[in-house]
């Protein structure tokens, strides 16, 4: 079993739908928690931190379940630039490293 | 500012050769990191470095992948005797301390792509 478990996808959603992906972790010792965005050919950046209190940067919410070891982000009023895959990763339990999920991968379609 | 550098971007090599791909963080960074992606996965650790020294290498696959960072900048990632499944991008990233209880956001350069023939 993979530390950070998430739908492959492909999510394929009309621009300006509302998408939400959700991915578990198996690590409970795990300490910080991201999501990061990953276009075609492209190095990773990270969109946002998530927080057990939730965090919200303009479009975009995430979300943290530490009981659950659950983490989720939704994308509300979708563009067709967030086409793209989206990371899962967490970090800590002792290690400086970060654990990527596989991905999910979205694509806004006009 | 200059971000995460990594040459070369493209490197093919048949099967037994030795490669040798480099990293040039974000200057003043003082932790590194590499990660290996597969296609249709999400990149996986190989080693870190606190400054000079490699404070966690258990991500390395085996004994033909070594590692160096002798003046805690710049670090070069060797491959031996290369193998097929070797074949992956190979991203490096740097972050500010490495310190800060895994928190701390680790930026990435480009990747070189390596295709063993």
């Amino acid at each position: 079993r993979k530390e950070v478990e998430q739908d492959p996808g492909p999510f394929n959603v009309p621009e300006g739908a509302t998408v939400a992906f959700n991915c578990t972790y198996s690590n409970s010792a795990s300490q910080s928690f991201f999501w990061y965005r990953q276009d075609c050919r492209k190095e990773p950046k990270l969109l946002m931190s998530v927080y057990s209190s939730g965090n919200e940067d303009g479009r975009f919410t995430a979300q943290l379940n530490r009981a659950s070891q659950y983490i989720s982000l939704l994308i509300r009023d979708s563009k067709l630039s967030d086409s793209a895959t989206y990371l899962c990763v967490v970090n800590g339990g002792g290690r400086r490293a970060l654990t990527f999920g596989s991905g999910t991968r979205l694509q806004v379609q006009p | 500012g200059a971000g995460v550098s990594q040459t070369p971007s493209n490197k093919v090599t048949e099967k037994g050769k030795y490669v040798e791909l480099r990293c040039d963080p974000i200057s003043g960074h003082t932790a590194l990191y590499w990660y290996r992606q597969s296609l249709g996965q999400g990149p996986e650790f190989l080693i870190y470095f606190q400054g000079t020294g490699a404070a966690d290498d258990s991500g390395l696959p085996n004994d033909r992948f070594f590692a160096v960072r002798p003046e805690g900048s710049v670090s070069t990632l060797k491959i031996q005797r290369t193998e097929r499944g070797d074949s992956a991008v190979y991203l490096c990233a740097s972050s500010l301390s490495g310190l800060a209880g895994g928190g701390e956001t680790q930026y990435f350069g480009p990747g070189t792509r390596l295709l063993v023939l």
